[in-house]
């Protein structure tokens, strides 16, 4: 496609429940990455994968929170459990190993 | 760690006027900065960026300053339009090499508004 993509646009759970992120990169990139925003909030790094290596974790908030990338495709954000504090739009992004990250539209997450 | 933040929270201008965003940094050894727009619903939109081997560089209506002595940097549009209306981010690297790759940190944004 012509660039990132993600699914659902917004997504409103109960708390407690589990909720899945889906974010398809720009064919081509190696880079993907997740970022959170809180209302009227800048953007919030939360974890980083970058062609084979092992992934940078060190934004994730807790345990609750995890990502998986399947090769330099799709990528997953799971939150388990959710809390009302995990009310956000979680932002996906790709790039080329080194160059400009393109950012998707956003998933709009709701927890009540 | 790294850190980059913005001055002014809010800009207010009429149209055709000149806008002025800034932001400071504290990583000087940061080779490289982005300025995003971002639309009300949308995710975070490519402007332009600049390295630290440069003082200036010049887009469509858009120039960017860069200042390493005192870590700031600035975003100029000129003529702004109603369509410019937005919330304006700076970005760098956020790991300790300053490298421009990898994750970023963004500051607070800067929202402007444009009066027709």
């Amino acid at each position: 496609g012509a660039g990132v993509s993600q699914s659902p646009s917004n997504k409103v759970t109960e708390k407690g429940k589990d909720v899945e992120l889906r974010c398809d990169p720009i064919s081509g990139h190696t880079a993907l990455y997740w970022y959170r925003q809180r209302l009227g909030q800048g953007l919030e790094f939360l974890i980083y994968f970058q062609g084979n290596s092992a992934p940078d974790k060190s934004g994730l908030p807790s345990d609750r929170f995890s990502a998986e990338r399947t090769g330099e495709s799709v990528s997953t954000l799971t939150i388990q459990r959710t809390q009302q504090e995990d009310s956000a739009v979680y932002l996906c992004a790709s790039s080329y190993s080194v160059g400009t990250q393109y950012f998707g539209p956003g998933t709009r997450l709701l927890v009540l | 760690g790294e850190s980059v933040g913005l001055h002014l929270p809010t800009l207010s201008v009429q149209e055709g006027d000149n806008s002025i965003i800034n932001c400071a940094y504290s990583n000087s050894a940061s080779d490289y900065f982005i300025w995003y727009k971002q639309e009300s619903g949308k995710g975070p939109q490519f402007i332009i960026d600049i390295r630290s081997n440069m003082d200036k560089r010049q887009g469509q209506r858009v120039t960017v300053l860069l200042n390493k002595t005192v870590k700031h940097l600035s975003l100029q549009i000129a003529a702004t339009q109603p369509g410019d209306s937005a919330v304006y981010f700076c970005a760098g690297p956020t790991n300790a090499g300053g490298t421009s790759y990898g994750k970023l940190t963004f500051g607070q944004g800067t929202i402007l508004t444009v009066h027709p």
